[in-house]
């Protein structure tokens, strides 16, 4: 049972345009929001979180927006960048639990 | 400031062996959790640790187990290892009790064979 989904498994994207990763949720008790970017041999590193009484936040390049009512958030990269190239991975904190439960993760591919 | 340490990084076991994972979470933090990474299922929540407390675990089989020591340091012990036991094991610090934004070491990669 897959409480945070991650339907696509990877994105190729231009250097310069736009990467949108999407991410669906499927808890409504779920009420903080993360990505988190991992580089292989690496563990994942924090990139931008969001609390479920905002529905964007910004951080450079970097923009989460989030649809409460279609329990979907998405992280908006631009311009996007060859280092930007890693795996992203969509987060939520479950309020009742306390539990952060994690998405499938997204491989994405910036190329020149 | 040291970040997560993990130990060891690599290691082959054979079925039905047992294997102890270690974790060194940075310093003055008390949270510590545990995830498995496969290809396909993301980042499964093991369990998580705080002032060597069990706060949370995840839907793993009761082989999996772990502690928590009074300087923070968690260990994961896996037992009668099965080939799908294969995969990335991490640990993630935190400095209170779990709030989502987790420091995560790189990880120690079990082969079960």
């Amino acid at each position: 049972d897959q409480q945070v989904k991650q339907n696509s498994p990877s994105l190729s994207v231009q250097e310069g345009r736009i990467s949108i990763l999407n991410c669906d949720y499927t808890n409504s008790m779920f009420d903080y929001f993360l990505w988190y970017k991992k580089y292989p041999a690496e563990g994942p590193t924090f990139l931008i979180s969001i609390s479920s009484i905002k529905d964007k936040n910004e951080d450079g390049r970097f923009t989460v927006f989030l649809n409460k009512s279609a329990k979907h958030l998405s992280l908006h990269i631009v311009p996007s960048q060859p280092g930007d190239s890693a795996v992203y991975f969509c987060a939520a904190t479950d309020v009742d639990t306390d539990k952060l439960i994690f998405g499938t993760g997204t491989r994405l591919q910036v190329f020149p | 400031k040291a970040g997560v340490t993990q130990t060891p990084r690599y290691l082959i076991k054979t079925r039905g062996q047992q294997v102890t994972l270690s974790c060194s979470p940075i310093s003055g933090h008390r949270s510590v959790s545990w995830y498995q990474q496969t290809p396909g299922q993301g980042l499964q929540f093991l369990f998580e640790y705080f002032s060597e407390t069990q706060r949370n675990k995840g839907n793993f089989p009761g082989r999996f187990s772990g502690r928590q020591f009074s300087n923070s340091r968690s260990e994961m012990n896996v037992s009668t290892l099965e080939l799908g036991d294969s995969a990335l094991y991490l640990c993630a610090s935190s400095f209170g009790q779990h709030t989502g934004e987790l420091f995560f070491g790189e990880g120690s990669r079990l082969t079960v064979l």
